[in-house]
């Protein structure tokens, strides 16, 4: 099945830099590659999310990038601010299509210092 | 909309004893999903349903047993709670390919 591999596990930044998270997947059918933000105590919330067909995904501070070849795609979040302190969740979907299960990786925990 | 509604949110068990994690959505989804998410380990998929009537494993099933009678509510339940079994459990829905939609979550406690 399918397996999402995340990296880093802790991620530390100044407020203003960038950040960049990345996950690899293995099953090569896979083609719905979703991001999900968790607060402390909170519910995961999606971010913004990519298909096979597309390379690149900007919403305002933050995209997403997808290297089918490689399997792996990537989260940037520019211009980091305090509140973007959270765990991030990459998945990738096993099947595709309506009956697709999200398969996630192990999260990273982003610390945004002020 | 409520969205998806998980109860209890905070629950304590001894090991041994049978519980049910509800789960109930109104947006009309079909799909329908269990997670459970521990330290370090991600959500990790415990059962799944595509539609009233049908349901099938994730990756960590055993424990645990669903079952979905209607569209809207897809309970989890554990017939013999173990201390590894202490765990947030997420149920989550969506409609077709898009996003998946969580509850706030339920956190629970095996003595």
């Amino acid at each position: 099945g399918e397996n999402v591999e995340q990296h880093p596990s802790t991620l530390s930044v100044q407020e203003g830099d960038s950040a960049v998270i990345k996950c690899t997947y293995s099953d090569s059918a896979s083609n719905y590659f979703p991001w999900y933000k968790q607060e402390l105590g909170k519910r995961p919330q999606l971010i913004i999310d990519i298909r096979s067909n597309v390379g690149e995904k900007k919403d305002q501070r933050i995209a997403v990038t997808l290297n089918k070849t490689a399997k792996h795609f990537s989260l940037h979040i520019t211009e980091t601010q305090p509140e973007d302190s959270a765990v991030y969740f990459c998945a990738a979907s096993t099947h595709g299509g309506s009956q697709g299960n999200l398969i996630f990786g192990k999260g990273t925990k982003l610390s945004v210092k002020p | 909309n409520a969205g998806v509604t998980q109860t209890p949110k905070f629950q304590v068990l001894k090991t041994g004893q049978s519980m049910t994690l509800q789960c109930a959505q109104d947006m009309n989804h079909e799909y329908m999903s269990w997670y459970r998410q521990d330290p370090g380990m991600g959500l990790r998929l415990i059962h799944y349903s595509v539609g009233a009537g049908i349901t099938d494993q994730g990756e960590v099933p055993n424990g645990y047993n669903v079952s979905r009678s209607t569209t809207e509510d897809f309970p989890l339940r554990l017939l013999s709670a173990a201390p590894s079994q202490t765990s947030v459990y997420f149920c989550a829905s969506r409609r077709g390919p898009g996003e998946l939609f969580f509850g706030e979550g339920s956190r629970l406690t095996v003595l």
